[in-house]
C-alpha cells in the first residue's frame, strides 16, 4: 500500500540534543499527524495540523505542515530519556478516503543518557 | 476512562485457519478503525466502520472482514491465514464528530502469528 517517505529511519542521539525528522508525500494530504509509538503499546497522538503553512507546538515539540500540502516536519528539543520510540507521520485526504490515515515508515529514536 | 481494548494480546495460528479479533472503543466514540502492523513497516489501513457500517476499505484481500456491533464494539476477521498476514492488529476509535479530523485513539494490538 501507499506510504509516506519519512526520515531518517533511525537515529541515536544524546541527552538534551535536538532531533528533526521529516516525511514527504507525492500527493497532496489536508491533514498531516505525528504519533508515537512506545513499545507494547500502540500509537499516540501528539501533534495534529491542518492547514497549510501550520506552524503548532506541542511541549518540546513543534511540528509545521509544508506549504505544498506533500510535506511536514516534527522537531523535538532539549530530548530526555523519554522520548525513546518510534515517531509516525500520518497524512489524511478528503473524499474517498475519507476516514483513512496513510502512515510513514517510522523514525526509531535511541536517546543515550 | 478505560481506553481502546484489543483481545487476545496474542494469537498463533496456522497457514488456512481464520483469526477472529476483537475491540472495545472508547466510551462514547462510535467510530472503529483496523490497521495492520507488519514487522518494520509502517501502519496499513485495513477498514473503518461508523454507526454499524463499513464506511471505508483499505487494498486488502476479501479475506479481511469484520463488523461493528449496536454497541459499537468490533470484530475483524481474517480468513484463509496466509504466512505473511502476520503481524500487529491495531484497532483505533474516534468520537463521532472527530472522524474527519485523524485524531485516532489506538489500542495496544493484537499480535497474530501465522505458522
Amino acid at each position: 500500500g501507499q506510504q509516506l517517505n519519512q526520515s531518517p529511519q533511525s537515529m541515536f542521539i544524546q541527552e538534551g540534543e535536538d532531533v528533526s525528522m521529516n516525511c514527504t508525500s507525492s500527493s497532496i494530504f489536508n491533514t498531516w499527524l505525528w504519533y508515537k509509538q512506545e513499545p507494547g503499546e500502540g500509537p499516540v497522538l501528539l501533534i495534529a495540523l491542518y492547514k497549510a503553512g501550520e506552524l503548532t507546538s506541542n511541549g518540546r515539540l513543534t511540528a509545521q505542515f509544508g506549504i505544498t500540502r506533500k510535506d511536514s516536519f516534527l522537531n523535538i528539543s532539549a530530548s530526555i530519556p523519554s522520548d525513546v520510540g518510534i515517531y509516525f507521520c500520518a497524512g489524511q485526504r478528503s473524499g474517498t478516503s475519507y476516514g483513512k490515515l496513510t502512515f510513514g515508515q517510522g523514525t526509531i529514536l535511541t536517546v543515550h543518557p | 476512562e478505560a481506553g481502546v481494548t484489543q483481545s487476545p494480546t496474542h494469537l498463533i495460528k496456522t497457514r488456512g485457519q481464520q483469526a477472529t479479533l476483537r475491540c472495545s472503543p472508547i466510551s462514547g466514540h462510535t467510530s472503529v478503525y483496523w490497521y495492520q502492523q507488519a514487522l518494520g513497516l509502517g501502519l496499513q489501513f485495513l477498514l473503518w466502520y461508523d454507526e454499524g457500517e463499513e464506511r471505508n476499505r483499505g487494498n486488502f484481500p476479501p479475506r479481511f472482514s469484520g463488523r461493528q456491533f449496536p454497541n459499537y464494539s468490533s470484530e475483524l476477521n481474517v480468513n484463509a491465514l496466509e504466512l505473511e498476514d502476520s503481524a500487529l492488529y491495531l484497532c483505533a476509535s474516534s468520537q463521532a464528530g472527530q472522524r474527519n479530523t485523524g485524531e485516532l485513539f489506538f489500542g495496544e494490538g493484537s499480535r497474530l502469528t501465522v505458522l
